[in-house]
């Protein structure tokens, strides 16, 4: 059964530095790998996903993520922080063996201060 | 493209009682999935539908249950509430036909309290 793992439950950084929000996962097929934001009272907004191809992906508001198939990591990173970007992210996997649940890590939620 | 709606957006219930949420997929989605939203399980995969049948289910009890209708919304219902169903239940739509690689796409979300 697949599985993703974000160790850290908040990340503090200030506004202007980079970011990075930690995942790992395991699956038994090939892993699909999504990134989403929570804002407050609201439903999950989809940030970007590796499918295939390139370990660098990119997404929306200057997100991207490395896949690091050694590592089973999907970390998500940004190079300057906004205090926009303060809210709840999910790290989600999928295994590529045919119309899987998607499967989500407890969340983590980014702090960025002025 | 109009996004997902989820109807109501709050609701307040009282232990024993059932309800019935709603979810409208985005147009040309065939595929909705439930997720069920807690501070202490965190998001958990309900169940999904594809064309009016069950394709996927969680770990939940009998007491959750759903369906979907040939425009492709979807409804949950469950029966009995208990205080522990007190979440945020978050639906989700996606085309359906392309597999494991597809993008879901998220509601706001109906909160229930259960008194």
């Amino acid at each position: 059964a697949q599985s993703v793992a974000q160790p850290e439950d908040q990340v503090n950084v200030a506004e202007g530095n980079p970011l990075t929000v930690k995942c790992t996962y395991s699956v038994s097929g090939n892993p699909y790998l999504f990134w989403y934001v929570q804002y407050p009272n609201r439903g999950l907004q989809f940030l970007l996903k590796y499918i295939t191809g390139d370990n660098l992906v990119k997404g929306s508001y200057g997100f991207e993520a490395e896949f690091n198939k050694s590592q089973t990591s999907f970390h998500l990173k940004k190079p300057s922080a906004l205090v926009s970007d303060s809210a709840l992210y999910f790290c989600a996997v999928r295994d590529g063996t045919g119309f899987q649940k998607l499967v989500f890590g407890t969340g983590t939620r980014l702090l960025v201060s002025p | 493209k109009a996004g997902v709606t989820q109807t109501p957006r709050y609701l307040i219930k009282t232990r024993g009682q059932q309800v019935t949420l709603s979810c409208s997929p985005i147009s040309g989605h065939r595929s909705v999935s439930w997720y069920q939203q807690t501070p202490g399980q965190g998001l958990q995969f309900l169940f999904e539908y594809f064309s009016e049948t069950q394709r996927n289910k969680g770990n939940f009890p009998g007491r959750f249950s759903g369906r979907q209708f040939s425009n492709s919304r979807s409804e949950m219902n469950v029966s009995t509430l208990e205080l522990g169903d007190s979440a945020l239940y978050l639906c989700a739509s996606s085309l359906g036909t392309s597999g494991d690689s597809e993008t879901q796409y998220f509601g706001p979300g109906t909160r229930l309290l259960v008194l």
